[in-house]
């Protein structure tokens, strides 16, 4: 049974630029979390997702920041107009129940904004 | 507002020594408190967990505690090997329905042979 895949695994792109994210659940997974973890910093929480809806955005940017699960397919994170503050590992969860006690985390994907 | 604290950036241990890593929070409401170990490279790994309902967990060489008094928990590994070199992440969550953890800043574990 494959993890928690993520990729890109590393991502360069220059300011303005789009950046996008996929994350492919564990299988059977139907709950998807990101989180970002900026330089010398634990991980923070940005979105909870189900497939084809979003139930928690609470820890997104306002702004340029969007994430999807759709039907098939992988968990995309998009960041849109890159600044170099957007610089960090984004890892991607996922887990089989709404409430469950355990997250399966997959490698991340380090984004450089030059 | 940094809710789940490690004050301790690093920490060595000699091999076959205990080592204890440390965690603090400041959201009485949390009530499910996880270790994740994370390998350079690599996404967080689940460790051990604990329910705010009881005061200790153990799993092989991994225990964690948890006082709630003092809002603290901390991690145990007896004996230490130089394979648990990695950084440790103390998180907690509030179940509402899903569990949104809020992780710590993670201490950096040296095992040294």
């Amino acid at each position: 049974n494959a993890g928690v895949m993520q990729n890109p695994r590393h991502l360069v792109r220059r300011r303005g630029q789009e950046a996008r994210l996929r994350c492919s659940p564990m299988k059977g997974h139907s709950h998807v979390y990101w989180y970002r973890q900026l330089p010398e910093e634990g991980l923070k929480f940005m979105v909870y997702l189900q497939k084809e809806n979003i139930i928690d955005e609470s820890g997104m940017p306002k702004e340029r920041f969007s994430a999807e699960f759709p039907k098939e397919g992988p968990s995309i994170l998009r960041i849109q107009q890159v600044v170099r503050g957007d610089s960090a590992a984004y890892f991607c969860a996922s887990s089989p129940l709404a409430g469950g006690l355990e997250q399966f985390f997959g490698p991340g994907t380090r984004l450089t904004v030059l | 507002d940094q809710q789940v604290k490690q004050n301790s950036p690093s920490l060595s241990v000699q091999e076959g020594r205990i080592s204890i890593l440390n965690c603090d929070y400041t959201n009485s409401m949390f009530d499910y408190f996880l270790w994740y170990k994370k390998y350079p490279a690599e996404g967080p790994t689940f460790l051990i967990s604990i329910s705010s309902i009881k005061d200790k967990n153990e799993d092989g060489r991994f225990t964690v505690f948890l006082n709630k008094s003092a809002k603290h928990l901390s991690l145990h590994i007896v004996p230490s090997q130089p394979g648990d070199s990695a950084v440790y992440f103390c998180a907690a969550s509030v179940f509402g329905g899903y569990q949104k953890v809020t992780f710590g800043t993670g201490t950096k574990l040296q095992v040294i042979p």
